[in-house]
């Protein structure tokens, strides 16, 4: 069964706009992922926040975890038609190698 | 780096068939991992291999799939008899060794099936 569930399932914006798409979670966890995935191709990792972590900012990527509320959230400013893709988040547990993956939010970025 | 590769891209066959899926990880990376994909349940772990080991093959779905990884750079996912319910996408990925839990996965570009 699913871990993550995104919400929401799919976004469209305006190139330039920020976009964000949240993940929430059922059991305890140390580590949240977030992954992109273009049409037709793998995976690619984004970033990853700890547990004790509350925020954590790479590039355009701003991402959010609240461990209380079992959830995370991942934004994306100033987007641009590139980031048109599904976005995964993956909850994983120390000690093992089995990440859970979400559905995925297909986030479509107009020019 | 190649990074990490899958084969075939495409694979169509026939009910009853055998199906091989093949993947090479990335050098240096000792956990392998494959995944299926589908509209209906979305990301789905099938099995995942630490120094060539098999650790966790809870995710395959029936006797019909078998992995195996003879070597650090080859693993193979078999499908024997295939059915029409196992068309997906099979992904391959691979990580580095690490602190379990915390690990980044190099995923492939992944294999279509399509069983007729």
């Amino acid at each position: 069964s699913q871990q993550g569930e995104e919400d929401p399932q799919a976004l469209s914006i305006q190139e330039g706009e920020n976009a964000t798409m949240n993940c929430s979670y059922k059991t305890s966890i140390n580590n949240l992922q977030w992954y992109r995935q273009n049409s037709g191709r793998g995976l690619v990792h984004l970033i990853l926040i700890r547990s004790n972590e509350r925020e954590k900012h790479s590039g355009r990527l701003r991402v959010t975890l609240d461990t209380s509320k079992k959830s995370s959230s991942l934004l994306i400013t100033a987007s641009r038609a590139a980031d048109t893709a599904s976005y995964f988040c993956a909850t994983g547990n120390s000690g093992t190698y089995k990440y859970i993956f979400g559905t995925g939010t297909r986030l479509k970025v107009l020019a | 780096d190649a990074g990490v590769i899958q084969s075939p891209r495409h694979e169509v066959t026939e009910m009853g068939q055998e199906v091989t899926l093949r993947c090479k990880p990335i050098s240096g990376h000792d956990y392998l991992f494959w995944y299926r994909q589908t509209m209906m349940r979305g990301l789905e772990l099938l099995i995942y291999f630490n120094n060539n080991v098999p650790i966790d093959d809870s995710g395959m779905p029936e006797d019909r799939f078998s992995a195996k990884m003879p070597n650090a750079s080859f693993s193979t996912l078999k499908i024997q008899p295939s059915e029409p319910r196992d068309s997906a996408v099979y992904f391959c990925a691979s990580s580095p060794p690490g602190l379990a839990g915390y690990n980044e996965q190099f995923f492939g570009p992944g294999t279509r099936l399509t069983v007729l």
